[in-house]
């Protein structure tokens, strides 16, 4: 069975500056990947980031990277330049080829003025 | 990524009634799921919709309570029967395109409250 867990319920960071959020994941399984999706308040899933698990060099998209440690099984998202836009929910997911997400259980972010 | 609509957007329905979840693609995708989001909780599969046959359903949903179709590659319905106020969530489907394996797009969520 596949495991995800996001440690922090909720976090917090200034305007322009840069959080990380953690993630630490389960799997018997040798080729999967790994999502970032975020819930704003609209409710509407959008993927802001995804890893492949064989692929070593770690994924970033624009204020958005990703620290994946494979052996540690980590996967941690940073944003950086924090923007008020970027306050919402954050899911940390895992699937093994096109099939079904297994999700963490979310950190809510807010960004502060 | 792939346009995913959802009907209804939101319903509040009474106990014992039945809603139907419509979850319409702009384009033909290998696998469509069906989510659920209990209040201020993460996403938990529901089931994988197979086109032309039945659904698989995770551990804890039973094609009673939650029976899908999934008539061709671009069309899925999900109906919560007999609801009761703890059917009350969000409920989402999702799609992987054709080719697309690394990659799942969630349709917009229904609201659903059941009073």
């Amino acid at each position: 069975a596949q495991t995800v867990t996001q440690s922090q319920p909720e976090m917090s960071v200034q305007e322009a500056e840069t959080v990380t959020l953690s993630c630490t994941y389960d799997t018997s399984e040798s080729n999967y990947y790994l999502f970032w999706y975020k819930q704003p308040p609209s409710r509407q899933m959008i993927l802001v980031i995804r890893q492949e698990a064989y692929k070593q060099q770690n994924a970033t998209e624009n204020r958005f990277s990703v620290n994946f440690q494979k052996a540690a099984k980590s996967f941690s998202l940073k944003i950086s330049d924090s923007q008020l836009g970027d306050t919402a929910m954050y899911f940390c997911a895992l699937s093994d080829a096109g099939n079904m997400l297994t999700f963490g259980g979310g950190t809510r972010l807010m960004v502060k003025p | 990524s792939a346009v995913i609509s959802q009907k209804p957007s939101r319903d509040i329905c009474q106990r014992g009634t039945s809603l139907t979840i419509q979850c319409q693609v702009d384009s033909q995708v290998t696998m469509m799921f069906w989510y659920r989001q209990q209040p201020g909780q993460s996403l938990t599969l529901i089931a994988t919709a197979n086109q032309g046959s039945e659904a698989t359903y995770e551990s804890g949903f039973v094609i009673d309570k939650f029976p899908i179709s999934r008539p061709n590659l671009t069309f899925s319905t999900l109906t919560v029967s007999n609801m009761s106020p703890e059917d009350s969530s969000i409920y989402l489907c999702s799609v992987v395109r054709r080719g697309r394996v690394d990659e799942q797009f969630f349709g917009p969520g229904t609201r659903l409250t059941v009073l």
